[in-house]
This record gives C-alpha cells, structure tokens and sequence, in this order.
C-alpha cells in the first residue's frame, strides 16, 4: 500500500510569492491534516479535513489555506510567503475521522525556503 | 505555560537498558495521547496510543497513563542503537488536532 505523497518534496522561493503544496493521502483515507516543522517552534498544526470539509484550524494567518478534493488529495497554498514560513510542512492522513483520534500516517514533507 | 512539555535532552541509555520518557500536558480533558519517533531527516511515525489510565505494553514499548497527574510517559525496554530519535509525545484537542511537545531526543551508546 503507498504511503502518504507529497510534491514537491522541495522548493525555494522569494519574499512575496505563493506557494501550493500537494499531499496524496493513503488509499481509504479520507482525514488530511497538515503540519508545519521548524527547529524553534516544533510541529505545530495547520488545518485538517475531512471529506472536502475543514473540521479545524489552528492559529495560523488567513495567508495560509488549504482544501481537499473528492478524492481526499488534499492542497495547501500560503500566499505573501515571508522568511517565516521557511520550514517543512508535513501532511498526515488518518483512516479513523473521529474526533479523538490521531493515529496520524506522515508523508515525507515539502520542504519550503523564502529567500 | 506550553500545553505539552518534554525535557529535550539527550536522554543518554546504554544499549540494553530502559529509557524513560515523559511528558505532561496542561489541558485535564485531554482523552487521547500518543508517542511518535522521528529520526533525523525523517517524518514522524506513529509507535504508541494510549487512552486510558494505566500501562499499555507493545512489544518493547510500554506507554503510561496518570490522567490525575496529567503525565504520559514512554518506557522502551532493551533499548537498541535503532531507538536512537527523537521521540514526540502528542495529545488530542479534537479532530486530528494533535499539540506536540518539542520532543525528547534519545542516544542509546552500543
């Protein structure tokens, strides 16, 4: 069974540009759940969906969005990128879309630097 | 105050002993805690979920519950020079939300 896919695995890009981040889940799974990953602030959580619908947010700008299409791919796009945003942003699916759950299945990441 | 906090570490275990690991959590209606490993370079992987008050044992891992004292603990029996990662302890706040803490990471010396 593959795992968790995410494209492009890196990319750098400038000040003020935007960026769109794709992340495949398991096969079956229909919970994305995004991450960001840096040194100083740890994993910290982004949004998570479930069947095309955002169930949660965490305390991130409106810069940074994110959906899922019908087959539980899932995008997500920072717009107005700033030297902050360097950092790996992780996507995770879950087969179970309970509330207390979080056995979470990790892609590789995407590996993001602002210049 | 941070809503999961690990010690950093190192945590520095020779091979074959048992290493601890802990974490305390600050929201007390928290129901669903978990351990990830991640090694350097790599994406965190999943190795235990814990529930409920008390022990649940996997193979050489045994997670710990005290939801009174709100603190969640790993023990890795036998430790190998393979567990040597970094280990992040997570907790539930809802629909995959998971809060991790900054993550312990641990040497085992052959």
């Amino acid at each position: 069974k593959a795992g968790v896919t995410q494209t492009p695995r890196y990319l750098i890009k400038t000040r003020g540009q935007q960026v769109t981040l794709s992340c495949s889940p398991i096969s079956g799974h229909r919970s994305v759940s995004w991450y960001q990953q840096t040194p100083g602030q740890g994993l910290q959580f982004l949004f998570e969906y479930f069947s095309e619908t955002q169930r949660n947010k965490g305390n991130f700008p409106g810069r940074f969005s994110g959906r899922q299409f019908s087959n539980s791919r899932s995008e997500m796009n920072v717009s107005t990128l700033e030297l902050g945003d360097s950092a790996l942003y992780l996507c995770a699916s879950s087969f179970r879309g309970g509330t207390n759950t979080g056995e979470l299945f990790f892609g590789e990441g995407s590996r993001l630097t602002v210049l | 105050q941070k809503e999961v906090e690990q010690n950093s570490g190192p945590l520095s275990v020779p091979e074959g002993a048992i290493a601890s690991l802990n974490c305390t959590y600050s929201d007390r209606g928290s129901q669903s805690f978990f351990w990830y490993r991640q090694y350097s370079g790599k994406s965190p992987e999943l190795i235990m979920f814990i529930y409920s008050n008390g022990d649940k044992e996997d193979g050489r891992f045994t997670a710990q519950l005290n939801k009174a004292s709100q603190y969640v603990s790993l023990l890795i029996r036998d430790s190998q020079p393979s567990d040597s990662a970094t280990y992040l302890c997570a907790v539930n706040t809802g629909f995959q939300k998971l809060v991790f803490g900054t993550g312990t990471r641990l040497l085992v010396s052959p």
